[in-house]
């Protein structure tokens, strides 16, 4: 079966916009996490949605926003953009929020200049 | 507190054991991961443990549990090149759902 689909791989922003990304669990999965992974600070978790109700939330200022629709497929959205927001976002998804099996995406790099 | 921490390098022939080590400061982790990480690609889980378990083995990888350390390490017998990667490990803990806690992860380098 298909993976977790994150679209787009690559995108270039600049500082003071916004940004929406997009994440396709595998079919059957309920529960969607976002990370953010950067060189200094390593891989940091956004949230966690499971059918449609956001479970968890880690430490990001509120610019940093997510939500799932009724086909467990899932968005994030960044607003005003500053230049520490440049990273590699991955989506992982698993069938009921088990603590184990969790699928992750490629992830999409986003470069804030 | 959730500190996960790992060695940032480790360097192996091929054909020999690589051993990645990681050590975790909360007590309460109810499950423990190793990922690994490719250039330009998500992350693969390549296995777990329960923090009731010592030890588990899958094929060419261990991975060994001491609680009482809190120490965690992974074992990949018969290196090959292909294995040349980033290998993390993480933590979560039943009370904070499907948070997972990484470590800083090992860059693991295979030399033919």
């Amino acid at each position: 079966k298909a993976g977790v689909t994150q679209t787009p791989r690559y995108l270039i922003k600049t500082r003071g916009q916004q940004v929406t990304l997009s994440c396709s669990p595998i079919s059957g999965h309920r529960s969607v996490s976002w990370y953010q992974q950067t060189p200094g600070q390593g891989l940091q978790f956004l949230f966690e949605y499971f059918s449609e109700t956001q479970r968890n939330k880690g430490n990001f200022p509120g610019r940093f926003s997510g939500r799932q629709f009724s086909n467990s497929r899932s968005e994030m959205n960044v607003s005003t953009l500053e230049l520490g927001d440049s990273a590699l976002y991955l989506c992982a998804s698993s069938s009921q929020g088990q603590n184990y099996g969790y699928t992750f995406g490629s992830g999409t790099r986003l470069t804030v200049v | 507190g959730e500190d996960v921490e790992q060695s940032l390098f480790l360097s192996v022939r091929e054909g020999d054991s690589s051993v990645i080590n990681c050590t975790y400061t909360d007590s309460s982790s109810t499950y423990l991961y190793w990922y690994k990480q490719e250039p330009g690609a998500g992350l693969q889980l390549l296995t777990y443990i329960f923090s009731n378990m010592d030890m588990k083995q899958d094929q060419r990888l261990t991975v060994l549990l001491n609680k009482k350390d809190k120490h965690l390490s992974l074992r990949i017998a018969d290196t090959q090149t292909g294995d040349s990667a980033i290998y993390f490990c993480a933590e979560s803990m039943g009370n904070t759902g499907n948070q997972f806690y990484f470590g800083t992860g090992t860059s693991l380098t295979v030399i033919p």
